[in-house]
Parts: structure tokens; C-alpha cells; sequence
């Protein structure tokens, strides 16, 4: 079964500095693996997303990803977090876009910026 | 475009009542699939619909139902309402089922279960 694992639930980062959340997958094919950000009361909006290719994908807001098969991981950053940062993110394993069993997502790592 | 429109955004019940919420996907997207956001279980996948037809489940109770209209409007429906049902109700559309494209999330419903 597939798995995903965000190891951090809290995580505090002051303005201007580097950030990466961590995502751990388990999954027995090759995964396609989504980062979605939320904010309080929204929905999810989707960051970036790996099907295939250059293992370092861009996403909006300046945030990139890299997809390291060998470690099963995807983990995201940013090299300097703005205040309107702050907000829940996921990380996401999936056999396609929405995958045949939905997309599983990992608990969420809160992202806290201070000033 | 429009994106995922979720109607109501807010739901009070009480347990045993039965409830419907709704999901317009974006013009064009033929897959709908919804979840279930607590803070306990996090992000839990319910269904997708494609075509008028469930396509796929998740490990949920039988209480839990929808379907898929012609215009690929879906509805969620729960039956006998529990007090664990409180959560937010997240719907995401696709251009297809199993498609490479990311799916699109709406804002949700929070329903109150009383």
C-alpha cells in the first residue's frame, strides 16, 4: 500500500530565511508526487508536481522540489519564505494525476514564519 | 476559467440526519473525486466519479454515497450522521480518470455534525 510520510507536524522559520519540508513516500511503481499548500479555511492549491524527467521541478511561489528515488523522497524548498508562507502544506503519492485509489497525502507540516 | 465550486462551504446537522453536498468541477474536467479532511486522520480519500460512474473507493462505510451527473456535477451523500463525521469535504476535479494532469481542489464543505 502506498504511504506518505511528512515527518515534521510543526515547523518554525523566520522571514527571509531558507525553508524544506520533508515527504517520504513508499509506493511500488514509479509515484507521481504533488505538494499542495493550504491555507485556513481553503482548499488545497497545488505547488508543483513530479510525473517524470529532471528530478527538480518548479513550482509557483519560488518553490522547487527534488525527487530522489534512492532516498524516496520529495522534499520541498524555498530559499527565502515570505509572512504569507505560513499555511498547512502536503506532500502526495499517486498512481496518475488523481491515481486509481485517489491520491494519498501525508499529515501536513505547519509552516510558521516569524518576523 | 472557473474553478471547483463546493456548495454549502458551511453545514450544521445533528447525528442521524442524512446530508448532501455538492461539487461543480471545472468546465471540461470529467473526473470528480472527493475526500475527507479531520484533524485526526487527515486527508482521506472517499470516491471518484468519472462517466456517471464510481470508479474507485475508499475505506469507508456504506453511509457514504454519490454520484455523477450528465454535466459531471457530482453529490456526496451521508446517511445516519455520527458526530465523527465533522470534517471538512474536499472535491477535486481531472481532466480524466487516471489522467497525468493534477487534480484541481475546491474550497470544501465544513460540516458540524451536533
Amino acid at each position: 500500500a502506498q504511504s506518505v510520510t511528512q515527518p515534521d507536524i510543526h515547523i518554525t522559520v523566520s522571514e527571509g530565511a531558507s525553508l524544506e519540508l520533508r515527504c517520504n513516500y513508499s509506493y511500488g511503481a514509479t509515484p507521481y508526487l504533488f505538494w499542495y499548500v493550504q491555507s485556513p479555511g481553503q482548499g488545497l492549491q497545488l505547488l508543483l508536481k513530479y510525473f517524470s524527467g529532471d528530478t527538480l521541478v518548479q513550482g509557483i511561489k519560488g518553490f522547487e522540489a527534488e525527487f530522489k528515488r534512492s532516498q524516496s523522497s520529495f522534499n520541498l524548498r524555498k530559499p527565502s519564505v515570505h509572512w504569507s508562507d505560513a499555511a498547512e502544506y502536503f506532500c502526495a503519492v499517486g498512481s496518475s494525476g488523481g491515481g486509481a485509489d485517489g491520491l494519498t497525502f501525508g499529515k501536513g507540516t505547519h509552516l510558521i514564519i516569524q518576523p | 476559467k472557473a474553478g471547483v465550486t463546493q456548495t454549502p462551504r458551511y453545514l450544521i446537522k445533528t447525528r442521524g440526519q442524512q446530508v448532501t453536498l455538492s461539487c461543480s468541477p471545472i468546465s471540461g474536467h470529467r473526473s470528480v473525486s472527493w475526500y475527507q479532511q479531520t484533524p485526526g486522520q487527515g486527508l482521506q480519500f472517499l470516491f471518484e466519479y468519472f462517466s456517471e460512474t464510481q470508479r474507485n473507493k475508499g475505506n469507508f462505510p456504506g453511509r457514504f454515497s454519490g454520484r455523477q451527473f450528465s454535466n459531471s456535477r457530482s453529490e456526496m451523500n451521508v446517511s445516519t450522521l455520527e458526530l465523527g463525521d465533522s470534517a471538512l469535504y474536499l472535491c477535486a476535479s481531472n481532466v480524466a480518470l487516471n489522467s497525468n494532469q493534477p487534480q484541481h481542489f475546491g474550497d470544501g464543505t465544513r460540516l458540524s455534525i451536533l
